[in-house]
């Protein structure tokens, strides 16, 4: 299966801050990433997929950049709401996997 | 609205089969392209993808657990079935359905249930 690892684990940061966070695929695995974001006791949310495509509802100051093995996502202008933990999943060839998330919290 | 939800046994003992139903609504997984998929997280873990149906009943599955899985749709009452066979304590988790995306191998999870918590012990 593919690995993915993602960096930091953990992230703090101030309301307003731009963060990134890394997530680096074993393989290449072309564009075929997605980024979800979690809160406790909830079920993941879609931010992006495809790398770089926002999905729909999803506040603009969320981006994905990357290809190949290497992927990150931005937030410029952190917002209290985004105070979560964010995950990465790779989906290339019938096998999905996801990194072992980043929890973002606030300084 | 699209509204996905799971349900099933909160406890179940070692060695049991696991039975979990996905009821959603909101789309038909008769219509070309629709996928469905299974998705479990232990407790402070990270997520996990277990299997995926298709509209066409094609099925696919985590390799390391493709044994003690079987994934199955009903149709009629918008609903896809997981089970697990010989359930361990470490196979504690929250288990989650969710709406699949994606063409041929590709799949990501654009909507998903609120989960369900399942533990596992005698």
């Amino acid at each position: 299966d593919i690995q993915m690892t993602q960096s930091p684990s953990t992230l703090s940061a101030f309301v307003g801050d731009r963060v990134t966070i890394t997530c680096r695929a074993s393989q290449d695995i072309t564009d075929w990433l997605a980024w979800y974001q979690q809160k406790p006791g909830k079920a993941p949310k879609l931010l992006v997929y495809k790398a770089s495509s926002l999905e729909s509802g999803v506040p603009s100051r969320f981006s994905g950049s990357g290809s190949g093995t290497e992927f990150t996502l931005t937030i410029s202008g952190l917002q209290p709401d985004d105070f979560a933990t964010y995950y990465c999943q790779q989906y290339g060839s019938y096998s999905y996997t996801f990194g072992q998330g980043t929890k973002l919290e606030i300084k | 609205q699209v509204t996905l939800k799971e349900s099933g046994p909160a406890l179940v003992k070692p060695t049991q089969t696991l039975t979990l139903t996905c009821t959603f609504s909101g789309f038909s997984l008769d219509t070309t392209g629709m996928r469905m998929s299974w998705i479990r997280q232990p407790p402070g873990k990270a997520l996990e993808w277990l299997a995926r149906i298709d509209w066409n009943d094609d099925k696919f599955y985590r390799t390391s657990l493709k044994t003690r899985l079987t994934i199955s749709k009903d149709t009629s009452g918008n609903q896809v079935v997981l089970s697990m066979t010989n359930m361990d304590p470490m196979d504690t988790a929250t288990y989650y359905c969710a709406r699949t995306c994606g063409s041929g191998g590709n799949s990501w999870f654009d909507i998903w249930g609120q989960g369900t918590a399942v533990t596992v012990s005698s």
